[in-house]
């Protein structure tokens, strides 16, 4: 059974730029939910994907979108990169049973420069 | 809307002794209350959960956690610390409302003294 698998691992960007950062879902998992860490601070719900919708947004702008796909893995983009998109992404999956028990992976670490 | 307060941003303990890290929660159902460690430069990992049933909850690496419905509180214990346990610890709380939104508290960096 593989764990959950994030790339790139790192990756540097200037303002105003475009990232798409990836993500495989552990086996058996049909929900992925993306996160933004901040330095120093706890991971900040961006947004849920359920069997390939969109099924829940945090607060964050329209610059952030996803995607599914119909083998769970997901992606997340960002648009006109800022300064302040600088954090650890972090992607989770989960079975969808309602437990809310996730299973993250490593990360992908931004920098905007 | 639910959220988690973590108390202490920083704690420290000798190796050997007690550690409690506190977390309070606010909910307006019946909670689903998580704590994740993360370890630097790595993606958090479970430690233990509460759902439904017993309030006192076990966990990995000899960390448990009381569910205190009066006090609303989830706080972390391990009777023995060891310098493996050095990490940051989230506290969580689960949102049952149609999908499964996690909200996290901002975190204790747990320090182990030799």
């Amino acid at each position: 059974e593989t764990g959950v698998t994030q790339s790139p691992t790192h990756l540097i960007k200037t303002r105003g730029q475009q990232v798409t950062l990836r993500c495989s879902s552990q086996s058996g998992h049909n929900t992925v939910s993306w996160y933004q860490q901040a330095l120093g601070q706890g991971p900040q719900f961006i947004f849920q994907y359920y069997r390939e919708e969109e099924n829940g947004r945090g607060n964050f702008p329209p610059r952030f979108s996803g995607l599914q796909f119909p083998n769970y893995s997901s992606e997340l983009n960002v648009n006109a990169l800022e300064l302040d998109d600088s954090a650890l992404y972090l992607c989770a999956s989960s079975t969808g049973s309602g437990t809310g028990e996730l299973f993250f992976g490593e990360g992908s670490r931004l920098t905007v420069l | 809307a639910q959220s988690v307060t973590q108390l202490g941003s920083h704690v420290s303990v000798s190796e050997g002794a007690l550690v409690l890290l506190r977390c309070n929660y606010s909910s307006s159902v019946p909670p689903y209350l998580f704590w994740y460690v993360q370890y630097p430069n790595q993606g958090l990992q479970l430690l233990l959960k509460y759902t439904t049933g017993a309030t006192l909850v076990k966990g990995i690496n000899g960390f448990e956690a009381e569910f205190k419905k009066s006090e609303t509180s989830f706080h972390l214990t391990k009777p023995s610390a060891h310098m493996s346990d050095a990490a940051e610890y989230f506290c969580a709380v689960s949102d049952l409302g149609g999908y499964q939104k996690v909200t996290f508290g901002t975190g204790t960096k747990l320090q182990v003294i030799p």
